[in-house]
């Protein structure tokens, strides 16, 4: 099984409002990703978790806060965002952060996001 | 520097047509290549892989063969299908500081008409 689960699948927000994406994955992994990607464009890596802490930050505005509160589970909160941030937000796992030859990450079906 | 260089899009077929997307990298050391998938609404899909030279990577049709000499990991379908409609995007695994990297090419749109 190599299913990595979001909710919610769409989420529509006004500038003032706070929200949460979530993501479960049930494989063992140890490592989970955020990924931002614009249409017809590749993923762009946001965080890295590796055993529930953060290991990676690309210099993401502090509207976006995540949270590991277990090894399944990977939490996006949304804060004051602004219309540019409307994007897919992929969620991503795999065995561990440092991988070996021909593992990868898996990712999940994305939750589609439109701040109005 | 690690990066993934992919033909541009759109790329547009009849039904049963011979399919190439040429990928092409540059790397430090000896990376995985990976081709995912992205259809219409939906996240990325693995789709095959190589792990070392001359390795050919396949699944639902699709093959890619992880060629060393001329640093290319080009896909191919020898009939496409209208279900074959979406974004590819060819991606190497590059180790970092801290872990693994995922270094994705600009991904190349496939349309396939009936």
């Amino acid at each position: 099984d190599t299913e990595v689960t979001q909710t919610p699948k769409h989420l529509v927000m006004g500038m003032t409002n706070k929200k949460s994406l979530k993501c479960e994955q049930h494989m063992g992994h140890r490592a989970m990703y955020w990924y931002k990607q614009k249409a017809k464009k590749p993923p762009e890596l946001m965080f890295v978790y590796s055993y529930e802490k953060l290991s990676i930050n690309e210099s993401v505005p502090s509207r976006f806060s995540p949270e590991c509160p277990n090894s399944s589970l990977l939490n996006l909160h949304l804060h004051a965002l602004q219309p540019e941030d409307s994007a897919l937000y992929l969620c991503a796992s795999s065995p561990e952060y440092l991988l070996q030859a021909g593992e990868t990450q898996y990712f999940g079906p994305g939750t589609r996001l439109l701040v109005l | 520097g690690n990066s993934v260089t992919q033909m541009e899009g759109p790329v547009t077929l009849s039904e049963e047509a011979f399919l190439t997307i040429n990928c092409t990298y540059t790397a430090t050391g000896y990376p995985s290549l990976f081709w995912y998938v992205q259809y219409p609404g939906e996240g990325l899909q693995l789709l095959l892989k190589a792990t070392k030279a001359d390795d050919k990577g396949s699944n639902k049709g699709f093959e890619a063969t992880y060629r060393k000499e001329t640093t290319s990991f080009h896909l191919e379908k020898g009939s496409v299908q209208v279900s074959d409609s979406a974004v590819y995007f060819c991606a190497l695994s590059a180790h970092n500081q801290a872990g693994t990297a995922l270094i994705f090419g600009k991904g190349t749109t496939l349309s396939v008409s009936s």
